[in-house]
């Protein structure tokens, strides 16, 4: 069974630019997440999706995050503009169902750097 | 607010020796708590779970964790760590559909 596959796995930006993180989830998963790790902190979740509906985007910073699934498939996950404070690893990660007995499989992250 | 906390930012243990990393919780109703591992250069994985019955709980690769209601806590535990046990530990609590992980334990065993 193939995993969550994310991209890039590595990007460098300056800040005030935008960028945009693609994830793909295991097949069959109805519920998305992405998730923010900053160094030295375990990971926050930004927004959770079941299907192509939000559930969950109370920590996303929404005056510069946005994301989106459509057709309830791949995610994608937009930072315009860009700040220093940004610099984190951002993890995808799917569910069967999302309930609460689901376990969450992770990808291996995109890892950001804001100059 | 809602938090996690766990105990040692960074752990070092020569093989062998017993491991036991602790987690800390604060909400108040029910919750189902997780360990997840990350190995370096790997994903995040699910070590163990919990979600009702019998507190301890036995994961992969030999790890335990017990669940003190009492004490707000569910610490990791392992007899005998192996080199390979190198990795980051992350505790994880879920509560009202929300899921809120720890600041994570950085472990090296030393062969």
């Amino acid at each position: 069974e193939a995993g969550v596959a994310q991209s890039p796995r590595y990007k460098i930006i300056e800040k005030r630019q935008s960028v945009a993180f693609w994830c793909n989830p295991i097949s069959g998963h109805a519920t998305l997440y992405w998730y923010q790790q900053i160094l030295g902190q375990g990971p926050k979740l930004l927004i959770q999706f079941q299907n192509n509906g939000v559930v969950d985007d109370s920590q996303l910073p929404k005056d510069r995050f946005s994301a989106e699934r459509l057709k309830g498939v791949d995610s994608t996950l937009k930072i315009q503009p860009a700040k220093l404070e940004d610099s984190a690893v951002y993890l995808c990660a799917s569910s069967l169902v999302g309930s609460y007995i689901d376990e969450q499989f992770f990808g291996p992250g995109t890892r950001l750097t804001v100059l | 607010a809602q938090s996690v906390s766990q105990h040692n930012h960074h752990v070092i243990l020569s093989e062998a020796a017993s491991l036991e990393l602790g987690c800390n919780y604060s909400y108040g109703g029910t919750v189902n708590l997780f360990w997840y591992v990350q190995y370096p250069g790997q994903h995040l994985q699910l070590l163990l779970k919990y979600f009702s019955g019998d507190p301890l709980v036995k994961g992969i690769k030999g790890f335990e964790a017990e669940f003190i209601k009492s004490k707000f806590s569910f610490n990791l535990r392992k007899p005998s760590v192996q080199w390979s046990d190198t990795a980051e530990y992350f505790c994880a609590v879920r509560s009202y559909d929300k899921v809120i992980f720890g600041p994570g334990t950085s472990l090296s065993v030393i062969p």
